[in-house]
């Protein structure tokens, strides 16, 4: 079945605790990007990335770090969390890039006290 | 910055009536895309509509697409209860930049 992954779903942490939220998708998708949702905010872009080690700012990249080592793999690195990081996270992934039809994983519900 | 913006917020109506939901944008766009997420989960792709293109139709949905008045509407017809969710557009910087940009989305309850 054709899906993206993430892991974990549900994650509450403390304050400066680093931690790493994966993302995978079994498509053979390029184009891969991270999300935040926020009340009242919508969705924002993190990062995104076109292809294996090309990476690139999105709308609020402040505190995040991405990797893309494998094509199929994206994972998102808080490396010092704080509690205005506190959100729900969504990794995409497109076969045509950003303008192109989006796959969104399922949601990490991230809680940082 | 938000590039598309949803209008209305919120939007209640009965099943069986039709859903008319409107995103408006600031520059030019190569597409623009509308998605549905039902509550705290994944975002789902509804329809994807090119700048050249005025109008698309899947199902009951319709779209449309005004490129002079930076403008879309999503027209979901003989609404269903499970037609609860909220909905977002996206669009492009015509490519400009490598990033979608979302709206804030319009929150559609469907009674039974």
């Amino acid at each position: 079945e054709a899906q993206v992954t993430q892991n974990p779903r549900y994650l509450i942490t403390v304050t400066g605790k680093k931690l790493t939220v994966t993302c995978s998708q079994n498509m053979n998708h390029e184009y891969m990007s991270w999300y935040r949702q926020d009340p009242g905010l919508g969705l924002r872009q993190i990062y995104y990335s076109m292809n294996v080690e090309v990476t690139d700012k999105g709308d609020v990249p402040e505190g995040y770090k991405v990797s893309r080592k494998e094509k199929r793999n994206f994972p998102l690195i808080l490396e010092s969390p704080s509690p205005n990081q506190t959100s729900l996270y969504f990794c995409a992934s497109s076969r045509g890039g950003f303008t192109a039809e989006q796959y969104f994983g399922p949601g990490t519900r991230l809680t940082v006290t | 910055s938000q590039q598309g913006e949803e209008d209305p917020q919120a939007l209640s109506i009965q099943e069986g009536e039709n859903a008319t939901m409107n995103c408006s944008y600031k520059t030019s766009i190569n597409n623009l895309q509308w998605y549905r997420q039902n509550s705290g989960r994944g975002l789902v792709h509804l329809i994807l509509i090119r700048s050249n293109e005025r109008e698309k139709h899947s199902g009951r949905l319709r779209v449309t697409l005004d490129t002079s008045k930076k403008s879309s509407s999503l027209l979901i017809t003989a609404s269903r209860a499970a037609d609860t969710a909220s909905y977002f557009c996206a669009t492009d910087y015509g490519g400009s930049q490598g990033n979608l940009i979302f709206g804030k989305g319009t929150k559609l309850s469907v009674k039974p």
